[in-house]
């Protein structure tokens, strides 16, 4: 059972355009949540995070948003640049006995051209 | 900055050798992780360590696999023996609290 999906296998994007990034998650119990960069041959690189008792974060071009209803976060990169193309991962923590321990989706081909 | 380190970056084996991987953390991070990423998926817990003790390995294929953290800082991940399946990046990373820090990764292949 995949309890975070990224359905969107990949997404390509004009440079200077908007980049959204989706992520769905069906356990209630996750209340931390992150995105991850990852290019070929390197290890992931963390971007950005937000709590469950938020529901937007934002640091330069990368917005984070979670929505907990629909269970669902979205990553928006404004303006999106060449150097963005990577696989975007994102990541949720359950906190508690879970503390630190991260389940990740499949990730998804972010490609910007210029 | 500071930065997990880790090595090899790559290792090529037979099936049935054993291999191992080191990794380095971000000094003063108590704990660490490693992780399996195979192709076209997030990478995978493999087992987790609160200084030398560990927290999590319910995952990780005792059979074949192994890990240490003797003195709570530096950590060696060993296969024996390895599979064809075993080919994947292993990832380490280390964290103060809820975000992680991931190293550079070792790309195994295994023959």
């Amino acid at each position: 059972d995949q309890q975070v999906k990224q359905n969107s296998p990949s997404l390509s994007v004009q440079e200077g355009r908007i980049s959204i990034l989706n992520c769905d998650y069906t356990n209630s119990m996750f209340d931390y949540f992150l995105w991850y960069k990852k290019y070929p041959a390197e290890g992931p690189t963390f971007l950005i995070s937000i709590s469950s008792i938020k529901d937007k974060n934002e640091d330069g071009r990368f917005t984070v948003f979670l929505n907990k209803s629909a269970k669902h976060l979205s990553l928006h990169i404004v303006p999106s640049q060449p150097g963005d193309s990577a696989v975007y991962f994102c990541a949720v923590n359950a906190g508690g006995t879970s503390y630190g321990k991260l389940t990740f989706g499949q990730g998804t081909i972010l490609t910007v051209h210029p | 900055e500071a930065e997990v380190a880790q090595s090899p970056r790559y290792k090529i084996t037979e099936k049935s050798q054993a291999v191992a991987f080191w990794c380095d953390p971000i000094s003063g991070h108590a704990t660490l992780y490693w992780y399996r990423q195979i192709l076209g998926q997030g990478p995978e817990l493999l087992v987790q360590f609160q200084d030398e003790s560990v927290v999590d390995d319910s995952q990780l294929p005792k059979d074949r696999f192994s890990a240490e953290r003797l003195k709570g800082v530096d950590s060696t991940l060993k296969i024996q023996p390895a599979e064809l399946g075993d080919s994947a990046m292993y990832l380490c990373a280390s964290s103060l609290d809820r975000g992680q820090y991931f190293g550079p990764g070792t790309r195994l292949l295994v023959l």
